[in-house]
């Protein structure tokens, strides 16, 4: 079945970095865009932007310009998230989901999520 | 990016109707889509371009979008269906995905 699974929880320091990662099975990896959605202790979701597989061309939505860079690897079937110079207001949830474009745009599935918690 | 428009909270008493809505500019020419999300769980769609439902998803949920607004409807709401729901959009002319800020249904 197809099925996104991500890297596990982070601690880290304000200032570091640290790179998220989301495998992807049951499907043709650079058939599909990769999305990242952000979601913060108790709130809604954000999208962050999307990496088209294919291209290799990246969107970043406001807010995510910057600090953050999308990568996959095709050997592993594998996107990444990255975001530098961490800050307190970075901890969140980071879900990737694969995009499917019919009428609409919509993300099925979702990875499981990572938890990146910033704090000294 | 798309601004997308949820009443924070809905409440309903099991077996009734639970409508939410989910306002956005021109929103009906666009096509809407809603994730059901249950605490610790990722989001899962529960309906899409507009008014599909994907396999395994129960009838008594629907859709529906006209004008400036999309409504997701549960009818006969059961206890399990108690969630967070996000109604999302994508808008070509600002070239984003748009979510609204989340309803929490309580089913009590």
């Amino acid at each position: 079945q197809v099925q996104l699974v991500q890297s596990g929880s982070e601690l880290k320091k304000p200032g570091a970095s640290v790179k998220v990662s989301c495998k992807a099975s049951g499907y043709t990896f650079t058939s599909y865009g990769i999305n990242w959605v952000r979601q913060a202790p108790g709130q809604g979701l954000q999208w962050m932007g999307w990496i088209n597989t294919n291209t290799g061309n990246p969107m970043y939505a406001q807010g995510f310009r910057g600090r953050f860079v999308f990568s996959f690897d095709t050997s592993v079937s594998t996107a990444y998230l990255q975001i530098s110079s961490l800050k307190a207001e970075d901890t969140a949830v980071y879900f990737c989901a694969r995009e499917v474009l019919t009428m609409g745009y919509r993300f099925d599935p979702w990875g499981q999520g990572t938890l990146v918690t910033v704090s000294s | 990016s798309y601004e997308l428009t949820q009443p924070p909270s809905l409440s309903v008493s099991p077996g009734q109707t639970a409508s939410i809505t989910c306002s956005g500019d021109n929103l009906g020419e666009k096509s809407a889509c809603w994730y059901q999300q249950k605490p610790g769980q990722s989001p899962v769609v529960v309906i899409y371009d507009d008014n599909k439902r994907p396999s395994g998803v129960p009838e008594r949920f629907s859709g529906s979008n006209s004008g400036n607004t999309a409504t997701l409807t549960i009818s006969g709401t059961q206890a399990m269906d108690e969630a967070d729901y996000y109604c999302q959009a994508w808008d070509s002319s600002t070239v984003s995905v748009g979510f609204g800020g989340g309803t929490k249904l309580n089913v009590l």
